[in-house]
């Protein structure tokens, strides 16, 4: 069984600030890396991807997310955050070779931006 | 082009009481998913069904029952409610292969009182 780790439940930050928001994941087979985000009383969008390749992976509106084998780690990064990256942030795996695709979450993150 | 709809957004049950969420996902997926959001805790998966007229048990699965009669549609119910199953509930669906991106629906907040 995998699992998915979220160290920090909120993360208040001003705006233009960088931020990162950490996830750790454990699994004894190869996964498939995910960060999805939530807008307030909205489903999840798929934010970023890392299925193999380039271990450093971005998404339209300037995260970056890099996998890191040795630590088990695929943090969420951005450089300058804007008021409209406020929402909770959910880091996710799937087992490679999954029939079913399902997705395993961590416990999320609340990122708040500041003005 | 609607995506994943689910019916109801909202319900108030009272314990004991029976009901039906529907999910409804016009992109001719294969795969569909139930899961429900809690405080802390992410989302987790309660059952899933890789075909029409296939389920599976998830990592929750107790007190619910699911059925996929159609294609397009995925079924959720709870028998007996009970205020454990207070909770946001979010229906999604995904194609097969490794593209393997979830498409979520807005969401059924449901209070068990």
């Amino acid at each position: 069984a995998q699992s998915v780790t979220q160290l920090d439940s909120q993360v208040p930050v001003f705006e233009e600030a960088p931020v990162e928001l950490r996830c750790n994941y454990s699994s004894s087979v190869s996964v498939y890396l995910f960060w999805y985000v939530q807008y307030p009383n909205q489903g999840l969008q798929l934010l970023l991807k890392y299925l193999s390749g380039s271990t450093l992976v971005e998404s339209i509106n300037g995260f970056e997310a890099e996998f890191n084998k040795s630590q088990t780690s695929f943090h969420l990064r951005k450089p300058s955050v804007h008021i409209s990256d406020t929402a909770e942030y959910f880091c996710a795996v799937i087992r490679a070779n999954n029939a079913g695709n399902m997705l395993t979450f961590g416990g999320g993150t609340r990122l708040m931006v500041k003005p | 082009n609607a995506g994943v709809t689910q019916t109801p957004k909202f319900r108030v049950l009272k314990t004991g009481q029976s009901m039906t969420l529907l999910c409804a996902q016009d992109m001719n997926h294969e795969y569909m998913y139930w899961y429900r959001q809690d405080p802390g805790m992410g989302l987790r998966l309660i059952h899933y069904s890789v075909g029409e007229g296939t389920t599976a048990k998830g990592e929750v699965p107790d007190g619910y029952n699911v059925s996929r009669l159609k294609k397009q549609n995925f079924l959720l119910g709870l028998e007996s409610a009970a205020p454990s199953q207070t909770s946001v509930y979010f229906c999604a669906s995904s194609p097969t292969g490794t593209s393997t991106e979830a498409f979520f629906g807005q969401g059924t907040r449901l209070t068990v009182v």
